[in-house]
């Protein structure tokens, strides 16, 4: 059974860094694109960022752009978001998801955003 | 970008009737659509892909149908269990990949 483990969510102030981690086990990573969603707090689903199994293409969301920077380690298994800049509408559940439909998922990962 | 408008909003059913859940998008994505059922405090699960196939594991009281602009999610005699917001999302044209906004399913 494939598993998603997100680590590396907390409290930081606006403007402020974190780097998410999401470790990968039970598949062969590499192989499939990986994702983040983020989902805030009672409410919906938002993409927020891909890339591709090789790792050349990365796509984001254009509430992220230029501010998020998604990456993977396939010697680790494991998936990164950067995030930098942070803003308080970043506040959310950060999920790892597998595939370009979600088929498996993390936990989560909560970021709060605030002074 | 392509926009999903789920409908209704909430849905209230007593135990072994019908839902119909629908998900239109403001533009085609073909049939790459798939729907997820998210319980309280807990991830999405991934329940149909390609807007008819059914993920492993998924009972088969869910079947999806539609192509286009128009998809259905049809739970065939709902269970208590069932009680969740399902979300549709598509990925036949993007980036970005796009969800709709749900549909609370309540079992009375």
């Amino acid at each position: 059974e494939v598993q998603l483990v997100e680590s590396g969510g907390g409290l930081v102030q606006p403007g402020g860094c974190l780097r998410l981690s999401c470790a990968a086990s039970e598949f062969t990573f590499g192989t499939y694109a990986m994702n983040w969603v983020r989902q805030t707090p009672g409410k919906g689903l938002e993409w927020v960022s891909t890339i591709s199994g090789s790792s050349v293409d990365s796509f984001y969301a254009d509430s992220v752009r230029g501010r998020f920077t998604i990456s993977s380690d396939n010697s680790k298994t494991t998936l990164y978001l950067q995030m930098n800049n942070l803003r308080a509408d970043d506040t959310a559940v950060y999920y790892c998801a597998t595939g370009y439909y979600f088929d498996n998922w993390g936990q989560g990962t909560l970021v709060t955003v605030s002074s | 970008e392509v926009v999903l408008t789920q409908s209704p909003a909430t849905l209230s059913l007593s135990p072994g009737e019908r839902a119909t859940l629908s998900c239109r998008a403001s533009q085609t994505v073909n049939s790459y659509l798939a729907w997820y059922q998210q319980k309280p405090g807990q991830a999405p699960r991934l329940l149909i892909y390609d807007a008819t196939n059914r993920a492993t594991g998924i009972p088969a009281r869910f079947s999806g149908s539609g192509s286009g602009t128009d998809f259905t999610l049809t739970i065939s005699s709902v269970e208590p269990e069932d009680s969740a917001v399902y979300y549709c999302q598509q990925r036949g044209n993007w980036p970005p990949l796009t969800f709709g906004g749900g549909t609370k399913v309540e079992i009375k």
